[in-house]
């Protein structure tokens, strides 16, 4: 067990609706990062938070956004669904700012547009 | 920009077997190198990480890695395979300065066959 927690674990919705994945990251961390895991493009980082501010942005969609609470959670919210947009979702955390590259995963959000 | 590839999506080894897989790098600063697994069902895990010092790494499960800069290289290597070793694999690569991301491989599945 990581100590990071994601919710749902599962969601299926159709095109065009909007979904929002949860995490909350291990306890103490203050930094939190988002993840795209798909079969085609393997993972891709998508954005991190430190403290409440982003830090990092990646190939995140416009359509895309998260934001890092004050109690550190974290919340990615995706919108106009496409059927692209399946995929497997990992939140991740660290301690740090600084991306030393140890981050612990969660055990992600699975999304299924159809 | 930097970036892995990992030589061979998927690797089927016999049980008590060399593990070896594939991992080279490319990056116009130091690195920092790691594997992960992920394990079915499961988020990735931090197997071991180079960071500038040692250039063999030791990690978890009996696990290693060289670091040889002359062949940008990062291989892992386990000297006898078990069937619980059988998972995902993925490298990453990221600067040993700044805040840039956690930059993954595509991943080699391992299968380890009785």
């Amino acid at each position: 067990d990581s100590g990071v927690t994601q919710t749902p674990k599962h969601l299926i919705t159709a095109t065009g609706q909007r979904v929002t994945l949860r995490c909350s990251p291990r306890s103490g961390d203050l930094s939190v990062y988002w993840y795209q895991q798909s079969l085609d493009q393997g993972l891709q980082f998508l954005i991190q938070y430190y403290n409440g501010e982003e830090r990092a942005k990646g190939n995140i969609l416009e359509r895309f956004s998260a934001q890092q609470f004050p109690d550190l959670h974290s919340e990615l919210n995706l919108s106009s669904l496409e059927l692209g947009d399946s995929a497997l979702y990992f939140c991740a955390s660290s301690a740090s700012d600084r991306n030393t590259g140890e981050l612990f995963f969660g055990e992600g959000s699975r999304l299924t547009v159809l | 920009a930097q970036s892995v590839t990992q030589l061979g999506s998927h690797v089927s080894v016999s049980e008590g077997a060399l593990v070896l897989l594939r991992c080279n790098y490319s990056s116009s600063v130091p690195p920092y190198l790691f594997w992960y697994v992920q394990y079915p069902n499961q988020g990735l895990q931090l197997l071991l990480k180079y960071t500038s010092a040692a250039t063999l790494v030791k990690g978890i499960n009996g696990f290693e890695a060289e670091f040889k800069k002359s062949e940008t290289s990062f291989h892992l290597t386990k000297p006898s395979a078990h069937m619980s070793d059988a998972a995902e694999y993925f490298c990453a690569v990221t600067r040993n300065s700044g805040n840039t991301p956690l930059v993954f491989g595509k991943g080699t599945r391992l299968s380890v066959i009785a």
